[in-house]
């Protein structure tokens, strides 16, 4: 139980095209999805938070308006690189968890996002 | 702000050797998580501690919690090449599920 899946698991796309990442949980409502972003060699940085039907909530530094994240249902969240850039290139996980309290997340398997 | 370290950031051992990762927060916590993280790969979820006191072993692996000090430990016992990974702590605080992580450790283990 509790899978997590993303889609693509890689993609690579040219500068200034805009890549959509997609995070579904299989077998569970997830109520809470969170998008984290990781660089080679360094830890996971929380990018946002999203409730279904809510608008996500982005951490400190994050662009909210080239890193578009939509909740629409239960079970899945987009996240949309706009306009990227080489710096935006990096490992990008999704985890979601089935309440805002006391529910562990369960991590999605990321997507390899590199721009050319 | 919540501040998670771990140490050491990068570890090389023997194998059949113990060795000891330390995590250390800064802000009281309800729950700690430990995850294991192959290369290229996500996480995988190891240990969930969620009281003082709370310790946990899965094989060769061990994470005890001590929330006074704000100190949890995973400890591996005659390391095997398999058990090479970075391994990750995370911090929830308040119970609120947002996690802060800790900068990694990375094992290497040699035969």
């Amino acid at each position: 139980g509790a899978v997590v899946s993303q889609h693509p698991s890689r993609v690579i796309c040219k500068s200034g095209t805009s890549v959509k990442i997609e995070c579904r949980s299989l077998d569970f409502q997830a109520t809470t999805m969170f998008w984290y972003r990781q660089f080679p060699k360094q830890s996971l940085m929380l990018m946002a938070t999203s409730n279904e039907g809510s608008k996500a909530t982005y951490e400190q530094g994050v662009e909210k308006d080239k890193f578009l994240i939509n909740h629409a249902s239960l079970t899945l969240s987009t996240l949309t690189v706009t306009s990227a850039h080489p710096e935006d290139s990096s490992f990008y996980i999704c985890s979601a968890s089935q309440g805002w309290s006391g529910f562990e997340q369960y991590f999605g398997p990321g997507t390899r996002l590199t721009v050319t | 702000e919540l501040k998670v370290e771990q140490n050491p950031l990068f570890l090389s051992m023997q194998e059949g050797k113990n060795y000891t990762i330390y995590c250390n927060y800064s802000t009281t916590s309800d729950r700690l998580y430990w995850y294991r993280q192959d290369p290229g790969k996500s996480l995988e979820s190891l240990f969930v501690l969620l009281s003082n006191g709370a310790v946990k072993q899965e094989g060769r692996l061990m994470a005890s919690l001590d929330t006074k000090a704000r100190l949890s430990t995973l400890h591996i016992t005659a390391a095997v090449h398999d058990l090479s990974a970075t391994y990750f702590c995370a911090v929830d605080i308040n119970a609120g599920n947002m996690l802060t992580f800790g900068g990694g450790t990375r094992l290497m283990v040699k035969p």
